[in-house]
C-alpha cells in the first residue's frame, strides 16, 4: 500500500543554518505531496504542495520538489528562524475518492538562537 | 476555505466515564472526515475515516467508535475511557486532491 518514510527527528539546528528534511514515498500513479506543520499545541497547517511530477511548491522560505524518479519530496529552506521550530509531516494522497491521506511519522524540528 | 470547529479544546476525565468529542465542518460539502490521535512527541495515529454520512471505517481496533449523522459532523466515542486513550486528538476535512484541513484538537488527559 501506499506509505511515506521521514527522517526521524529531532533535528537542531541554529538560527540561520539549511535545513533539510528527508521525505519518500511508495505509491501507485502519480500522487499529490505535501508538507504539513504542526506549531505547539495546535493542529496541522498545510506548509506547501505539488500535484505533479517536477512541480515546485514554496512557501515562506520552504522549498520542495516533486522528484518522480526517486519518489522523493525533500523539504529545504536556506536559511531557518526560531519561529520555525515545530513539528514537519510529509504526506500524499492519490486522486481517488477511496483514497486517504497517508502521512509520515513527522520530524520535530528545534532551533536555537 | 474550510474551517474545522473542534470542542472542547481541552478535557480531563476520570477513567471509565464516557466521552464524546465534535467536529464540524465550515466551507464545503460532502467532504472527507478523519479522526488521528497524536501521543505526546508522537506522529499521526488515523483512527477513523469517513467517506459520507454514516460510512466509517475503523483504522486501529479499541476503544473508541465514530458516527458521522450528518455530512459536515463527525463524532469520536468511547463507553469507559482507558488510561491509554490520552493523546491529542485532531479532526481534520479534506476532498479530492486538494488539501487537508485540521481543527485545533482536543487534549485528552484521562485520569
Amino acid at each position: 500500500g501506499d506509505s511515506v518514510t521521514q527522517m526521524e527527528g529531532p533535528v537542531t539546528l541554529s538560527e540561520e543554518a539549511f535545513l533539510t528534511i528527508n521525505c519518500t514515498y511508495t505509491a501507485t500513479g502519480y500522487p499529490s505531496l505535501f508538507w504539513y506543520v504542526q506549531y505547539p499545541g495546535e493542529g496541522l497547517q498545510l506548509l506547501l504542495k505539488a500535484t505533479k511530477a517536477d512541480d515546485k511548491g514554496s512557501n515562506k522560505g520552504f522549498e520542495a520538489t516533486y522528484r518522480k524518479e526517486t519518489t522523493s519530496f525533500h523539504l529545504e529552506k536556506g536559511s531557518v528562524q526560531v519561529s520555525d521550530s515545530a513539528v514537519y509531516f510529509c504526506a500524499l494522497r492519490r486522486y481517488s475518492s477511496a483514497s486517504k491521506i497517508i502521512f509520515g511519522s513527522g520530524t520535530r524540528l528545534s532551533i536555537r538562537p | 476555505s474550510q474551517t474545522i470547529h473542534q470542542w472542547p479544546a481541552t478535557l480531563v476525565q476520570p477513567v471509565g466515564s464516557p466521552l464524546s468529542l465534535e467536529c464540524t465542518v465550515e466551507g464545503t460539502s460532502n467532504p472527507n472526515l478523519y479522526w488521528y490521535r497524536q501521543a505526546a512527541g508522537r506522529g499521526l495515529q488515523l483512527l477513523f475515516y469517513s467517506v459520507g454520512i454514516g460510512q466509517i471505517s475503523s483504522e486501529v481496533p479499541q476503544n473508541l467508535s465514530a458516527s458521522r449523522p450528518q455530512d459536515r459532523q463527525f463524532i469520536l466515542s468511547s463507553k469507559k475511557l482507558l488510561l491509554s486513550d490520552s493523546g491529542f486528538y485532531l479532526c481534520a476535512s479534506e476532498q479530492g486532491n486538494t488539501e487537508a484541513f485540521f481543527g485545533q484538537g482536543t487534549r485528552l488527559t484521562v485520569v
